[in-house]
C-alpha cells in the first residue's frame, strides 16, 4: 500500500513551457486535491475532485488545469509555466465517508526560470 | 482567509510538554478541529482531531473548552524529532469534500 504518490519529485521549467504533474492513490479514495505551498506559507488549494470525471476550482486555480479520468489518478497541468508558479505542489486524497483525515503525497518541487 | 489563529513559533527542550493553543472564534456548530504536522520537504501529516472536550491518541492530546472558540494541542515529552510546523485547521465539511484553509502554522523548535 503506497498511499499517495507524486511524479516527478523535482522539475525545472523555462517560462512558457508546459508540464503535467501526476498524483496517484491506491486507497480507493473519492476525493482528491492539489495544493501549492510557497516558502514559509501554508498550503493553498488549487483544484479538487469529488470523484472520477469531476473537477472543481479551489482558491488559486488560475494558470492550472486538472483531469480525473481514473479514480486513482489526479493530474495537474501547467500549460504555460510562469516564475510565479515556482512552488512545492502537494496532492492529497480523502475518503468520501467517515474518516476526515486527508492523506498527503511527498510533494513535487517545481522551479520556473 | 484561515479561520484559525495560532502563535508563529514556539521553543522547547527535549522531555518537556508543549502546548500549542489555537483560536477559532468563528467556528460553526458542525465544524471540528484538526491538527496537522509538517516536516521540511514533506506533506502535512494528520495528528489529531476533535469536536469537544478532550481527545487523546498515541502521539498527542487535544483539549477543547465548552465554547469551542479555542483548542490546545498537547505534545507530551517532546523530542528533537518533534521539531516541525503544526497547523490548526477547521475544515468545512466532515464526510464529504473538505476545504482546508491553511494559515502559516506554529513552528516548533525542540532543542537538546
Amino acid at each position: 500500500n503506497a498511499g499517495v504518490t507524486q511524479t516527478p519529485k523535482f522539475r525545472v521549467l523555462k517560462t512558457g513551457q508546459s508540464m503535467t504533474l501526476l498524483c496517484a492513490q491506491d486507497m480507493n479514495h473519492e476525493y482528491m486535491y492539489w495544493y501549492r505551498q510557497d516558502p514559509g506559507m501554508g498550503l493553498r488549494l488549487i483544484h479538487y475532485s469529488v470523484g472520477e470525471g469531476t473537477t472543481a476550482k479551489g482558491e488559486v486555480p488560475d494558470g492550472y488545469n486538472v483531469s480525473r479520468l481514473k479514480k486513482q489518478n489526479f493530474l495537474l497541468g501547467l500549460e504555460s509555466a510562469a516564475p510565479s508558479q515556482t512552488s512545492v505542489y502537494f496532492c492529497a486524497s480523502h475518503p468520501s465517508q467517515g474518516a476526515s483525515e486527508q492523506y498527503f503525497g511527498p510533494g513535487t518541487r517545481l522551479t520556473v526560470t | 482567509l484561515a479561520k484559525t489563529t495560532q502563535p508563529i513559533s514556539m521553543d522547547s527542550y527535549e522531555g518537556q510538554e508543549v502546548n500549542i493553543t489555537c483560536s477559532h472564534n468563528n467556528i460553526a456548530t458542525n465544524d471540528y478541529i484538526t491538527w496537522y504536522q509538517q516536516f521540511p520537504s514533506q506533506g502535512p501529516r494528520f495528528i489529531i482531531q476533535g469536536y469537544k472536550t478532550k481527545v487523546t491518541n498515541e502521539v498527542a492530546s487535544l483539549f477543547i473548552p465548552a465554547d469551542r472558540k479555542s483548542s490546545t494541542l498537547s505534545l507530551p515529552r517532546v523530542s528533537l524529532s518533534d521539531t516541525a510546523v503544526y497547523y490548526c485547521l477547521v475544515p468545512v465539511g466532515n464526510t464529504g469534500f473538505q476545504k482546508l484553509v491553511f494559515g502559516t502554522g506554529t513552528r516548533l523548535l525542540v532543542s537538546p
